[in-house]
């Protein structure tokens, strides 16, 4: 069965720069997720999508962006680089009519930055 | 806001039982999910309870006490491979399409021989 999408699935970067991580999420759904993940703490959500239109900001640092496109892939922006950004980033993608706590997580990338 | 928590480490030998607790506070409250995480590797969903009582799922079962605001995962029959950390999750509805999860604090769980 075909799975989320994340590439690149490592990224080093130096402070001051700009990455841009991609997501392809499982066909046919309509939601999709970007969480971060620092070292030891649990996933943190960032921003979602359904059906293309963002649906919700968390804790996204302004210097971040993210958008869905018409083939319902996404793509997080991250710009200004900080060290405390290196963290694995998932995105993840939910059916309608799904399980509702039920969200697919891609490999995640991981963002390293010097 | 969300709050969960979870003890931060549990271990156990192979073939024991083994329980990870969850407790929560929530402003609204639509279920409890979990899900395991190995190291490096991605988040993947094991169970949800909406509703008091056990959901069991092969090896797998979880238990919800809505009144007590507190759910555990139970491992049966461990294996090394169920060496991973357990994340108990929350889920926000959100106004405009999908659900949002909050995550506990993680149990690192470790099997040994």
């Amino acid at each position: 069965a075909a799975g989320v999408i994340q590439s690149p699935r490592h990224l080093i970067k130096e402070k001051r720069e700009t990455a841009t991580l991609k997501c392809y999420p499982i066909p046919r759904h309509d939601t999709v997720y970007w969480y971060q993940q620092g070292p030891g703490q649990d996933p943190q959500f960032l921003i979602s999508f359904y059906e293309k239109m963002q649906s919700d900001k968390g804790s996204i640092p302004d210097r971040f962006s993210a958008q869905q496109f018409s083939d319902y892939h996404s793509e997080l922006n991250m710009s200004s680089l900080e060290l405390g950004d290196s963290a694995l980033y998932f995105c993840a993608s939910s059916p309608p009519h799904g399980r509702p706590d039920e969200q697919y997580f891609g490999p995640g990338t991981r963002l390293t930055v010097t | 806001g969300q709050s969960l928590e979870q003890p931060s480490e549990v271990t156990a030998v192979e073939g024991a039982i083994v329980q990870i607790n969850c407790t929560y506070q929530t402003s609204g409250f639509y279920g409890l999910s979990w899900y395991q995480q190995h190291d490096g590797g991605a988040p993947t969903f094991l169970s949800y309870n909406a509703l008091d009582g056990l959901e069991e799922t092969g090896r797998f079962s979880s238990f919800l006490s809505r009144s007590d605001s507190y759910g555990y995962l139970l491992l049966q029959e461990l294996q090394m491979k169920d060496s991973a950390s357990y994340f108990c999750a929350v889920r926000d509805i959100l106004t405009g399409g999908g659900n949002k999860l909050t995550f506990g604090t993680g149990t690192q769980l470790k099997v040994e021989l």
